[in-house]
């Protein structure tokens, strides 16, 4: 079964500076997909970024980069510029593709982020 | 507006009374999907439907019923809900599991049962 793990439940990060949140995950598929959630205090569920397992380029999404790394089966999430509307829960998901894939989200722990002003 | 709404958003109640959340969607997606979140343990699947009339257990199904009668509809029932099934729910769709399409999430429904 596949399994995400996010090993940090918080962290902490000066506005305008740099933060990266570890995601790893473990699976057997060679076909899949990654994704970072944030949940901030109103609870709704934002999708911050996707990544197809089969393309070898990182997503980047405006100050929200990742860095996927296929064979180590990690997926970390790096946020520039950290704007004080980021602070928030961030989760890591993934995502099965093929005949195996019930469209379930397996998500991580969570790791809380919060901005310093 | 392209949205998921849930119904209600709020409810404390006590053991053993029946409840529904209720969860529509105005996008004609045909896979909704129902998850509970606890403290770290992220979120989890209870129950998923590929379409009308086609519906699965996830991770978490004990003590969970749902149906889908309609394509906009996926309500979740709880027959004699317990407190072990104090958590905050979401229902989430999309337009079909085939392709890496966005999964839309409602704005959540906590739940305590005392």
């Amino acid at each position: 079964a596949q399994t995400v793990t996010q090993s940090q439940p918080e962290m902490s990060v000066q506005e305008a500076e740099t933060v990266t949140l570890s995601c790893t995950y473990d699976t057997s598929e060679s076909d899949y997909y990654l994704f970072w959630y944030k949940q901030p205090p109103s609870r709704q569920m934002i999708l911050v970024i996707r990544q197809e397992a089969y393309k070898q380029q990182n997503a980047t999404e405006n100050r929200f980069s990742v860095n996927f790394q296929k064979a180590a089966k990690s997926f970390s999430l790096k946020i520039s510029d950290s704007q004080l509307g980021d602070a928030a829960m961030y989760f890591c998901a993934y995502r099965g593709y093929g005949s195996s894939n019930t469209g379930k989200l397996i998500f991580g722990q969570g790791t809380t982020l919060q901005v310093k002003p | 507006e392209a949205q998921v709404t849930q119904n209600p958003r709020y409810l404390i109640t006590v053991t053993g009374k029946k409840l529904t959340v209720t969860c529509s969607q105005n996008m004609n997606h045909e896979y909704m999907s129902w998850y509970r979140q606890d403290p770290g343990l992220g979120l989890r699947q209870i129950y998923y439907s590929m379409n009308v009339e086609v519906t699965d257990k996830g991770d978490v199904p004990e003590g969970y019923k749902v149906s889908r009668k309609e394509k906009r509809n996926f309500p979740l029932i709880l027959e004699s809900p317990s407190p072990n099934q104090t958590s905050l729910y979401f229902c989430a769709s999309s337009l079909s599991i085939g392709t890496p399409d966005t999964q839309y999430f409602g704005p959540g429904t906590r739940l305590t049962v005392l």
